[in-house]
């Protein structure tokens, strides 16, 4: 089954405003969890990512919400601007090797 | 930044013909992972690889499939045979470490007919 969901297919924001993409997870054993970028017809690349041992990260416009009781995290992207315009696709992994799991992304279209 | 790439970008075969994927990671990279995408759904993980053997794989990792990486050239995928089911893109990717940022190829887009 699906390990990680994103249950919002699409998400449309005004410039300036603050952007919040929400991710799912069904392991307990996950304890690392990412956001990835991608534009069409491209590679999906790393935004940021977080362990298990911090619920918060923040990293200029970009700051990952981790709720681990919930499993549940988050990316905010604050003052939206039209070139954030892409898929976003959460991702997350266990220790022991494991590979991290993708959702199926969220389309973020920021409208001038 | 660093690239992956994956040869061909998009490859064209018969049912029951075998396949072989190419990819060319990063050059310092250890780990080395496949993942699957049919058209419209989310891309699915198929196996990783490290140190010469296959470190986890999943359910979508079927018997006729098989990855290697012979003397650190290309980590290939073999599909043998194949079947209409496998048509998909396939996308590659690369790690330092086994939690370290994956670096992902442009992927090869399958046509099974």
């Amino acid at each position: 089954g699906q390990q990680v969901k994103q249950s919002s297919p699409s998400l449309t924001v005004q410039e300036g405003g603050i952007s919040i993409l929400n991710c799912d997870y069904e392991n307990d054993m996950f304890d690392y969890f990412a956001w990835y970028k991608k534009y069409p017809d491209n590679s999906p690349t790393l935004l940021i990512s977080v362990r298990s041992n911090v619920d918060k990260r923040e990293d200029g416009r970009l700051t990952v919400f981790l709720n681990k009781s919930g499993k549940h995290f988050s990316l905010h992207i604050t003052a939206s601007q039209p070139e954030d315009t892409a898929v976003y696709l959460c991702a997350a992994g266990a220790r022991n090797n494991n590979a991290p799991r993708f959702g199926a992304g969220t389309k973020l279209s920021v409208k001038p | 930044g660093p690239k992956v790439l994956q040869i061909p970008s998009h490859q064209i075969i018969d049912m029951g013909q075998m396949v072989t994927l190419n990819c060319d990671p990063v050059s310092n990279h250890l780990y080395f992972y496949w993942y699957k995408q049919i058209l419209g759904q989310q891309m699915e993980f198929l196996v990783n690889f490290y140190n010469g053997k296959v470190m986890e794989k999943s359910k979508l990792f079927k018997d006729q499939f098989s990855v290697e990486r012979p003397d650190g050239s290309y980590f290939t995928l073999k599909i043998q045979p194949t079947a209409l089911e496998d048509s998909a893109v396939y996308f590659c990717a690369s790690s330092l470490g086994d939690k370290n940022t994956l670096y992902f190829g442009a992927g090869t887009r399958l046509s099974v007919l």
